[in-house]
């Protein structure tokens, strides 16, 4: 049973648009949600973050919406540049149980083309 | 400062052999955490240790092990391989008291058992 589901396997985006990726989580417990962005070759590098007592979070070119009644959180890039091309990953934590293992969505691969 | 490291990047097993793996966290970050990554699969979590001990283990069979040195070093081993273990096994650290997210990930082991 997939927990946080990213059901885009891929998102292509022009250069200078808005760019967004969807993730759907199905554990109410969840209470912390994290973005990571991942070239080949190299591991996730972390992105942008929310708590679940806030219903967006802001970082430069970085948005991330919450949205707790639909259970779905979404990242908005923009505007998105060539580097931005990479797969994105959603993840998921929840205070119970005292650790900090994280549930990953299996990634949407964004592609920013000139 | 150096980030995570892990040895060996790339690694090739026989079926039925084990497999140690090593991961180096950020200087100061006591928290270590493992994740194996496969395209069907994405990123799913291992087991995350604190202070040597293990704070949490995710789905995975009893093959699947992992330890923390007093100077927050970690293993993972995986004992009588198979060929579904073939994978990218991403490690993560964070710091003492950063109780959320935040997390840094190595550039991973690409480990392929034949």
């Amino acid at each position: 049973d997939q927990q946080v589901k990213q059901n885009s396997p891929s998102l292509s985006v022009q250069e200078g648009r808005i760019s967004i990726l969807n993730c759907d989580y199905t554990n109410s417990m969840f209470d912390y949600f994290l973005w990571y962005k991942k070239y080949p070759a190299e591991g996730p590098t972390f992105l942008i973050s929310i708590s679940s007592i806030k219903d967006k979070n802001e970082d430069g070119r970085f948005t991330v919406f919450l949205n707790k009644s639909a259970k779905h959180l979404s990242l908005h890039i923009v505007p998105s540049q060539p580097g931005d091309s990479a797969v994105y990953f959603c993840a998921a934590s929840y205070s119970g149980g005292g650790a900090d293992g994280l549930t990953f969505g299996k990634g949407t691969h964004l592609i920013i083309q000139p | 400062k150096a980030g995570v490291t892990q040895t060996p990047r790339y690694l090739i097993k026989t079926r039925g052999q084990q497999v140690t793996l090593s991961c180096s966290p950020i200087s100061g970050h006591r928290s270590v955490s493992w994740y194996q990554q496969t395209p069907g699969q994405g990123l799913q979590f291992l087991f995350e240790y604190f202070s040597e001990t293990q704070r949490n283990k995710g789905n995975f069979p009893g093959r699947f092990s992992g330890r923390q040195f007093s100077n927050s070093r970690s293993e993972m081993n995986v004992s009588t391989l198979e060929l579904g273990d073939s994978a990218l096994y991403l490690c993560a650290s964070k710091p003492f008291g950063l109780v959320r997210g935040g997390y840094t990930f190595g550039s991973g082991t690409r480990l392929t058992v034949v």
